[in-house]
């Protein structure tokens, strides 16, 4: 079946650090890919997506390139603020659109000023 | 970005009682709309989907006559929890999405069974 597998976390890190959360994903055919964004309090929001092999989705100084040879999605930021703490899920679409996403278990992100 | 509101944000009942959670899309028209389920620790789970005016569509192991949705609506859809047990203790979810096909989601309910 589907599966989406992201890094556990927590991730903890200082202001301006480099962030990279993994993803890597189980699908048949050929998936769109996601990452949500859940700020404290607040529902999932789209951070960014990618609908084939070898785009790269970004939004908000983060980035992530749909890898197909590796089933990786794995997120992005050269320089992290504190704004940017919250959960981060990754999720998998197989019907072409946002219809029955499957997603991570999400990571928790802390960035310290 | 389209707004989407779930009613109560946190709901606490007895055992053996039913909850209704309400979602509604604020500013624009859902005409499929989605239950998650979340668990401490772990990946929102779907439940089922509506859409407006027809049948919920389950997924594999949810049971509907246990987790009863509606969605009366381009606007609003409830899931009711019927019998409530302390295993249905959860972080529900619901989302929708109009002609874009995008989901937005709902801050979510905080649902504990005593």
């Amino acid at each position: 079946g589907n599966s989406v597998t992201q890094m556990e976390g927590p991730v903890t890190l200082s202001e301006e650090a480099f962030l990279t959360i993994n993803c890597t994903y189980t699908a048949t055919g050929y998936p769109s890919l996601f990452w949500y964004v859940q700020y404290p309090g607040e529902g999932l929001q789209l951070l960014l997506k990618a609908t084939k092999a070898d785009d790269k989705g970004s939004n908000k100084g983060f980035e992530a390139t749909y890898r197909k040879e590796t089933t990786s999605f794995h997120l992005e930021k050269g320089s992290v603020q504190v704004s940017d703490s919250a959960v981060y899920f990754c999720a998998l679409a197989t019907q072409g659109g946002s219809e029955k996403l499957v997603f991570g278990k999400g990571t928790k992100l802390t960035v310290n000023p | 970005g389209a707004v989407v509101s779930q009613h109560p944000s946190w709901v606490i009942c007895k055992s053996g009682t039913s909850v209704k959670i309400e979602c509604r899309s604020l500013d624009f028209q859902a005409t499929t709309m989605f239950w998650y389920r979340q668990f401490p620790k772990q990946s929102l789970m779907l439940m089922a989907t509506s859409n407006e005016g027809s049948k919920a569509t389950y997924e594999q192991g949810v049971e509907k006559d246990k987790f009863l949705i509606n969605h009366a609506s381009l606007t609003l859809s409830t899931l009711t929890v019927t019998s409530a047990h302390p295993e249905d203790s959860s972080f529900y979810i619901c989302s929708a999405s109009g002609l874009a096909n995008e989901q937005f989601f709902g801050p979510g309910t905080r649902l504990t069974v005593l």
